[in-house]
């Protein structure tokens, strides 16, 4: 069970918007640490693709988007394309573990 | 380009150690960043196992700190994971990477290809 809760699996259309939620609680996201995603094509190591809740490191196409509230956090994927299908984690720090924790992933299917 | 390549045996046997290293180019572990293992083990999701500093100070995650040694060799511009008495569920892909800690919060940029290692009698 990870600390931080994403959704299994989410699908879209090509051209559709999805989003991924990441819920935490008072001692990680809601404590105000920030919240970082991760793309992770098949058979490949993880990418950074959202850095401190809204932020994307160069080369990402500004289809994906970050933000964060309250105790939850969002990626959200717009003009879906098929390339897009890969597994999507987040990740804060939680003080009551003393840890960055990671979420237990998102796998997302381009129908 | 900074790059990372993890190595060592694919294969421990339970009870025993296992032993990583990972190589960096492109950069000098000394100037700075933060230097971390992550692992993705089979049917889960991501884990921190533990990061260091350039000076040797680590940090490690809670539930693995008593079996956890990671540390750092300048001179070759590697750093190691050792992690003791394993068990079948430490069986996963093991990713090192170079870590972006600003303000305090920290993210990983640059990342291994990732080595798999089993542990099986």
């Amino acid at each position: 069970q990870s600390v931080l809760t994403q959704p299994p699996s989410v699908s879209g259309a090509p051209g559709q918007r999805v989003t991924i939620s990441c819920t935490g609680s008072s001692s990680n996201i809601g404590a105000g640490y920030d919240v970082h995603w991760y793309q992770q094509l098949p058979g490949t190591a993880p990418k950074l693709l959202i850095y401190v809740n809204s932020n994307r490191p160069s080369g990402v196409p500004d289809r994906f988007s970050g933000s964060k509230s309250g105790t939850s956090a969002s990626l959200a994927i717009t003009g879906l394309q098929a390339e897009d299908e890969a597994d999507y984690y987040c990740q804060s720090y939680d003080s009551s573990l003393s840890a960055w924790v990671f979420g237990g992933g998102t796998k997302l299917t381009v129908l | 380009q900074v790059q990372l390549q993890e190595s060592g045996p694919g294969l421990v046997k339970p009870s025993e150690t296992l032993s990583l290293t990972c190589a960096v180019s492109g950069y000098s572990i000394s100037s700075g960043y933060y230097w971390g293992w992550i692992r993705l083990a089979p049917g889960k999701g991501l884990e921190w196992i533990g990061s260091l500093y350039r000076s040797g100070t680590t940090y490690y995650n809670p539930s693995l700190k008593s079996r956890v040694t990671i540390s750092v060799d300048t001179s070759k511009n590697q750093f190691s994971l050792k992690l003791t008495s394993v068990t079948a569920a430490d069986t996963a892909v093991y990713y090192c990477a170079r870590v972006t800690c600003s303000s305090g919060s920290c993210y990983s940029e640059h990342w291994g290809q990732g080595t798999l290692v089993t542990v099986s009698s």
